[in-house]
């Protein structure tokens, strides 16, 4: 499997500010995803990082509060915009295997908490 | 119905018995079925993942699909306290790569 690092493991920030959060994989992958994991519950997908495109959004997300980015194959940004407290969870990426299977594989996450 | 549903549990088990965890789902989720387990403040791993009826063996790990039921799940045999996590299943809708989480479950395995 890819190994997936993520920048920052956590952070505290204040409401009104912006953390973008960085996902790197040590080989080209052809579809990255972002997630949110609140306490306790379980995996909300945000988005499908397209590489070259504009990301592909779920319901109840928008570009505007979570702009993603992704240059290239191995690389990928999640931006949470304006926080609120409503924005503290995890937030995860991850990578679909190659190979034509649907096996995903995550980072270690970034823990947002917002004050 | 949730499209994939589990028992929160927690289920709880003595160390050295089989862990039985389960996972139903609904017609949109069809295809490919996933089992991650999640420690605590850590990301999900994955650890099994299958595709056809019936039974698929991974050392200590059994995971079984039955699609005319519409149900998968993960056996823990020699169930350890190391295994004490929440397991999370997944399965995938049609050809978006997307997959389609449960709840999860907790499980405890007691010494």
């Amino acid at each position: 499997s890819a190994v997936i690092s993520q920048k920052p493991s956590r952070d505290i920030c204040q409401r009104g500010t912006s953390l973008t959060i960085q996902c790197q994989v040590d080989s080209q992958v052809t579809m990255m995803f972002w997630y949110r994991q609140q306490p306790g519950q379980s995996l909300t997908l945000i988005a499908t990082a397209n590489q070259g495109s504009e990301a592909t959004y779920e319901s109840g997300f928008v570009i505007d509060k979570f702009p993603i980015s992704r240059p290239n194959l191995t690389f990928s940004t999640l931006t949470v915009s304006n926080m609120s407290p409503e924005d503290s969870s995890i937030y995860l990426c991850s990578v679909l295997r190659t190979g034509g299977t649907y096996e995903q594989y995550f980072g270690p996450g970034t823990r947002l908490t917002v004050t | 119905q949730k499209e994939v549903e589990q028992n929160s549990g927690p289920l709880s088990v003595p160390e050295g018995a089989i862990a039985s965890l389960n996972c139903t789902y609904s017609d949109r989720v069809s295809q490919s079925f996933f089992w991650y387990r999640q420690y605590s403040g850590k990301s999900p791993e994955l650890i099994m993942s299958i595709y056809s009826n019936g039974d698929k063996e991974d050392g200590r790990f059994t995971a079984q699909l039955n699609k005319a039921s519409q149900y998968v799940s993960l056996l823990i045999r020699d169930s350890q306290p190391s295994d004490s996590a929440t397991y999370l299943c997944a399965g995938n809708a049609g050809n978006n790569r997307k997959l389609i989480w449960g709840l999860g479950t907790s499980l405890a395995v007691n010494p």
